[in-house]
């Protein structure tokens, strides 16, 4: 089983800052994703990632395979990026089930 | 895309009622999940189909839980006799390729309470 850790458990901001997300988990994967959980429940993909970088908009996500670890960072924060933010990941190496994280509940104060 | 379809959204029912989730996935998406998700245990995967067949089902809790996919555009998460113990949100969600190398495609959830 993979075990899945992210830090912090709550984040609280102030509009603009530079968030950063953390995930570590203990088994070697093919990829890696972070989901979004928006206050009325709905959950959005917001990358997969098996090596190196992707960026996608003020969103950056990262990932260190040979450490096991895989950072998200939101540049500029808004308002609407208040979300829990839930890394995943499959037991093992080329699994098709996703173990979660418990999230990290993101608040960004105007 | 309409996207994943989960009907319904909400669902109040009484402790030992039947209760059928189901689940439009997203056209020509292979693989079809079905996750609960709780306070106290977070997201969590009950059963995933690939091609309408059931390859893992390790997740699903008790004999009260099943599931079916009875072709590519549907699929249902059946509980008899429900408890309060299933209130939860049941996502399902599907994605086009293996699950692990492609990103997958959440419905809105169905809010289930159990009285």
């Amino acid at each position: 089983k993979n075990e899945v850790e992210q830090s912090p458990q709550n984040l609280t901001a102030q509009e603009g800052e530079f968030i950063t997300i953390n995930c570590s988990y203990s088994v070697g994967i093919s990829a890696l994703h972070w989901l979004q959980q928006h206050p009325g429940g709905g959950i959005v993909s917001l990358f997969m990632l098996s090596s190196g970088k992707k960026k996608h908009g003020r969103l950056i996500a990262t990932i260190n395979i040979q450490e096991k670890h895989s950072s998200l960072h939101i540049t500029a924060s808004h308002p609407r990026d208040s979300a829990v933010y839930i890394c995943a990941v499959p037991p093992s190496f080329g699994n098709e089930k996703l173990t979660f994280g418990t999230g990290t509940r993101l608040t960004i104060i105007p | 895309d309409a996207g994943v379809i989960q009907s319904p959204r909400h669902e109040v029912t009484e402790m030992g009622q039947e209760v059928t989730l189901r689940c439009k996935p997203i056209s020509g998406h292979d693989y079809l999940f079905w996750y609960r998700q709780t306070m106290m245990r977070g997201l969590e995967l009950l059963i995933y189909f690939n091609n309408n067949v059931p390859i893992d089902d390790s997740g699903m809790p008790e004999d009260r839980f099943s599931a079916k996919m009875p072709n590519a555009s549907f699929s249902t998460l059946k509980i008899q006799p429900s408890e309060p113990r299933d209130s939860a949100v049941y996502f399902c969600a599907s994605s086009p390729g293996r699950g692990a190398d492609q990103p997958q495609h959440f419905g809105d959830g169905t809010r289930l309470s159990i009285l």
